[in-house]
């Protein structure tokens, strides 16, 4: 089964400050894909950053980007200049790369960005 | 503009009462799945579809129902709610596996 891990509740960053977000998981598949979504306080999804397995270079999203180390399994979301905007709640997840059936999230990191 | 809805956006019921949340998507994805968000437990999902047709259950399933009768509709069914259905609902669409298309969400309250 797989499974996503999220350890830190909340963050605190200040603006303009880069900010790591970390993520680990678990899973026995060879071919899978890894999300960050953002969820503001209006409640939303919003799709951020996707990573697959076989992807060789790091995911990149204008000032998101993902620091893949597949021999760590972990997945952590770099925040690059952070705004007041972004202050929200971010999600790590997978799924087999060779479909959508599953999506597994974590528990989720609440990030602060104070001016 | 490419989107997915849901309807109701809000909706209070009560124990044992028959519901239907609608989902919809105008982006002709053949993936759509539900699912349920609640505190300290992020998303899980309760029911996915990868074609018309073709459903299956998720990590949470109990007490849902789900139908695919069209490509663009994905309807979640709760034949008789419970206050453990208490939860924030989301549905998803996909072209593929890289991208996620949600709805706004649905808050649902059972008492």
């Amino acid at each position: 089964a797989q499974k996503i891990t999220q350890t830190q509740p909340g963050m605190f960053v200040q603006e303009k400050e880069a900010v790591t977000l970390d993520c680990t998981y678990d899973t026995s598949d060879q071919s899978y894909g890894l999300f960050w979504y953002k969820q503001p306080s209006s409640g939303e999804m919003i799709f951020l950053i996707y990573q697959g397995s076989y992807d060789e270079q790091n995911a990149t999203e204008g000032r998101y980007s993902l620091n893949f180390q597949k021999a760590r399994k972990s997945a952590n979301l770099v925040i690059s200049a952070s705004q007041l905007g972004d202050s929200a709640m971010y999600f790590c997840a997978m799924s087999p790369n060779t479909g959508f059936q599953k999506l597994v999230f974590g528990t989720g990191t609440r990030l602060l960005v104070s001016p | 503009e490419a989107q997915v809805t849901q309807n109701p956006r809000y909706l209070i019921t009560v124990t044992g009462k028959k519901l239907t949340v609608t989902c919809s998507q105008n982006m002709n994805h053949e993936y759509m799945s539900w699912y349920r968000q609640d505190p300290g437990l992020g998303l899980r999902q309760i029911y996915y579809s990868m074609n018309v047709e073709v459903t299956d259950k998720g990590d949470v399933p109990e007490g849902y129902k789900v139908s695919r009768k069209e490509k663009r509709n994905f309807p979640l069914i709760l034949e008789s709610p419970s206050p453990n259905q208490t939860s924030l609902y989301f549905c998803a669409s996909s072209p593929g596996p890289r991208e996620q298309y949600f709805g706004p969400g649905t808050r649902l309250t059972v008492t």
